[in-house]
């Protein structure tokens, strides 16, 4: 069965640091993987996407992610933390070929220190 | 803005009561799946529907139920309420021209007392 592991339920760090998002999945089959993130009181917005044309991924708001196969790792980052990065962030993989439904990591999330 | 539309975005209920949760797809989404997100579970795979026909279930409890109707909305039905059902319900649809990106709604918040 295919599944995602969120390494840290909750990160912080200071404002300008690098933001590091650990993800890593099971997949017995090449994964697609996600990204997405909840602002607070909002709903989930796709962040990024791994489908298999590139290893490194460019999301929107500066963050990017790897797909690295041999650490089964799928880990989110951005060079330079903003105050407005404050949220939650969830992993995800898609299962099923047919129905192409996603199953979540448990999530991080992120504070941001001024 | 995701394009998928929610409704209502808030809702208090009794225990033992039952709710509709409403949901409209992007233009020209044919699937749209529900997702239950709570403290303790997470976010939580329901049930998806293509085109007007369930396709996939997930932990969708017994007094739940769902339906797509044939403009593609889609609506979701909880009944006889605990506390515990008390959670965030996410809607989505799939975007087969998007690489089968999946986009999400606001959710709808409902809390049982």
């Amino acid at each position: 069965a295919q599944s995602v592991t969120q390494l840290g339920s909750h990160v912080s760090v200071s404002e300008g640091a690098l933001v590091l998002l650990r993800c890593n999945y099971s997949s017995s089959v090449p994964p697609y993987l996600f990204w997405y993130v909840q602002y607070p009181n909002q709903g989930l917005q796709l962040l990024l996407k791994y489908t298999s044309a590139a290893t490194l991924v460019k999301g929107i708001n500066g963050f990017e992610a790897e797909f690295k196969k041999s650490e089964t790792s799928f880990h989110l980052t951005k060079p330079s933390a903003h105050m407005s990065d404050a949220a939650e962030y969830f992993c995800a993989v898609r299962i099923g070929a047919g129905s192409y439904q996603l199953t979540f990591g448990k999530g991080t999330k992120l504070s941001v220190i001024p | 803005d995701s394009g998928v539309t929610q409704t209502p975005k808030h809702l208090i209920t009794a225990t033992g009561q039952r709710v509709t949760l409403r949901c409209s797809p992007r233009s020209g989404d044919l699937s749209v799946y529900w997702y239950q997100q709570s403290l303790d579970q997470g976010l939580q795979f329901l049930i998806q529907y293509y085109n007007g026909e369930e396709r996939a279930k997930g932990n969708i409890l017994e007094r739940f139920s769902a339906q797509q109707f044939p403009d593609l909305h889609s609506e979701l039905n909880l009944s006889s309420l605990e506390l515990g059902d008390s959670a965030l319900y996410f809607c989505a649809s799939r975007s087969t021209g998007e690489g089968n990106t999946i986009y999400f709604g606001e959710g709808s918040w409902l809390t049982v007392v």
